[in-house]
């Protein structure tokens, strides 16, 4: 069974700066997808980025960007330049190349003015 | 194109009442999920459809919940009775394909308190 573990409950940052999310997992698969999802207060789930396992290159999305380490089973979310509307809950998820989601407990960004 | 769509938006209800969330996928997509959130956690599969077949109901408790999509397109959870654990968000997601490489395009939800 695959897991997805966010050690970091509440994080907060101020307005124009940088911000790490944590993220690790545990699976045997070889080949999986890895997602960051944004969760406002609206409650609907948008999809931030997404990471292929087998690709080596990190993805980006203008302001965020992702730190995928295979071998240490760890997807990290950076969020440059943070603005006010990136106040979020953030699931960090996985999955296998058919069926679901296992999401993370999430993480609660808080952005500053 | 249209997101996908749920409703109704709020319910409460007494514990041991029945209760019914719809969803309506993206047009085209054939996969079909239902997730319940609990408040503070992540999101947990409760059921997914391809087309109007079931994939997975590992996780649904089928002594209290039901789920279906008739001609593989609208699709129905409902909760019978319900208990004061099963207060949650419940998402509904669809996806074109059964790959899920790209995610699911998610509903807003539907949030239910059991009083």
């Amino acid at each position: 069974a695959q897991t997805v573990t966010q050690s970091q409950p509440e994080m907060s940052v101020q307005e124009a700066e940088t911000v790490t999310l944590s993220c690790t997992y545990d699976t045997s698969e070889n080949n999986y997808y890895l997602f960051w999802y944004k969760q406002p207060p609206s409650r609907q789930m948008i999809l931030v980025i997404r990471q292929e396992a087998y690709k080596q290159q990190n993805a980006t999305e203008n302001r965020f960007s992702v730190n995928f380490q295979k071998a240490a089973k760890s997807f990290s979310l950076k969020i440059s330049d943070s603005q006010l509307g990136d106040t979020a809950m953030y699931f960090c998820a996985f999955s296998t190349s058919y069926g679901k989601l296992t999401f993370g407990q999430g993480t609660i960004l808080t952005v500053h003015p | 194109e249209a997101g996908v769509a749920q409703s109704p938006r709020y319910k409460i209800i007494e514990k041991r009442q029945s209760v019914a969330f719809w969803c309506n996928p993206i047009s085209g997509h054939a996969t079909l999920y239902w997730y319940q959130q609990i408040l503070g956690q992540g999101p947990k599969l409760l059921i997914q459809f391809q087309n109007n077949g079931v994939v997975d109901d590992s996780q649904l408790p089928k002594d209290r919940f039901s789920a279906e999509r008739l001609k593989g397109v609208d699709s129905t959870l409902k909760i019978q009775p319900a208990k004061l654990e099963d207060s949650a968000v419940y998402l509904c997601a669809s996806s074109l394909e059964e790959e899920t490489r790209d995610g699911y395009t998610f509903g807003s939800g539907t949030r239910l308190t059991v009083v």
